[in-house]
């Protein structure tokens, strides 16, 4: 299996800060990276896919970056309703795995 | 629009199947490519693939889980189907299905609200 790595595992920041997650694949994933955004209660929201492609319908401050094995998730000006947490996964190969979760919490 | 909504019993005896349904509304699992997925989540913990079912007759399965999961996909009625045998505690989560419609399972862009499945007697 390929092991996704998360960090940090949680995040304290402000309203309007810059914020970044990085994610680091056990092996090579070319850019088959995905970022996943979950709030309390609620089944995860695709935000980025293939590493730096903005799902349809999700706001420009999030970004994404990284091929091979390493992968960050940038929200450029943290919004209250960006505070959540947030999940990588690899689709490169199966079974797909998920790294841990950061969690994005109000400083 | 694709939605999917999860369904099955809340509560499973242990050593018993775990039988869950996934149907999808707006689109059609009877063609074109698609991938199926199901993960599952214990609370407070993370995001766990169990497998998925892709143009409604290929699966494939986590190797942890492998030996006790089987899906299948009933194109008249719209619907995925997951079943886990032998069940414990440790298989208490939410179970989402997730669907994507193309020729590579690049990523869950559509999911359900997920079901809360809990192992007890």
């Amino acid at each position: 299996d390929i092991q996704m790595t998360q960090s940090p595992s949680s995040l304290s920041a402000s309203v309007g800060d810059r914020v970044t997650i990085t994610c680091r694949a056990g092996q090579s994933i070319s850019t088959f990276l995905n970022w996943y955004q979950q709030k309390p209660g609620k089944a995860p929201k695709l935000l980025i896919y293939a590493a730096s492609s903005l799902q349809s319908g999700v706001p420009s401050r999030f970004s994404g970056s990284g091929s091979g094995t390493d992968f960050t998730l940038t929200i450029s000006s943290l919004q209250p309703e960006d505070f959540a947490t947030y999940f990588c996964q690899q689709s490169y190969t199966t079974p797909v795995t998920f790294g841990q979760g950061t969690k994005l919490e109000i400083k | 629009q694709v939605q999917l909504q999860e369904s099955g019993p809340g509560l499973v005896k242990p050593s018993q199947t775990l039988s869950l349904t996934c149907t999808v509304s707006g689109g059609s699992i009877n063609s074109g490519s698609y991938y199926c997925n199901w993960i599952r989540q214990p609370a407070g913990k993370g995001l766990e693939w169990i497998g998925r079912m892709y143009n409604s007759e290929n699966t494939n399965y986590n190797p942890s889980l492998r030996s006790r999961v089987t899906m299948s996909a009933d194109t008249s009625k719209n619907q995925l189907s997951l079943n886990l045998m032998s069940v414990t505690a440790a298989d208490t989560a939410v179970y989402y299905c997730t669907y994507h419609a193309g020729p590579v399972d690049q990523y869950m862009d559509v999911w359900g609200k997920g079901t809360t499945v809990t192992v007890s007697s």
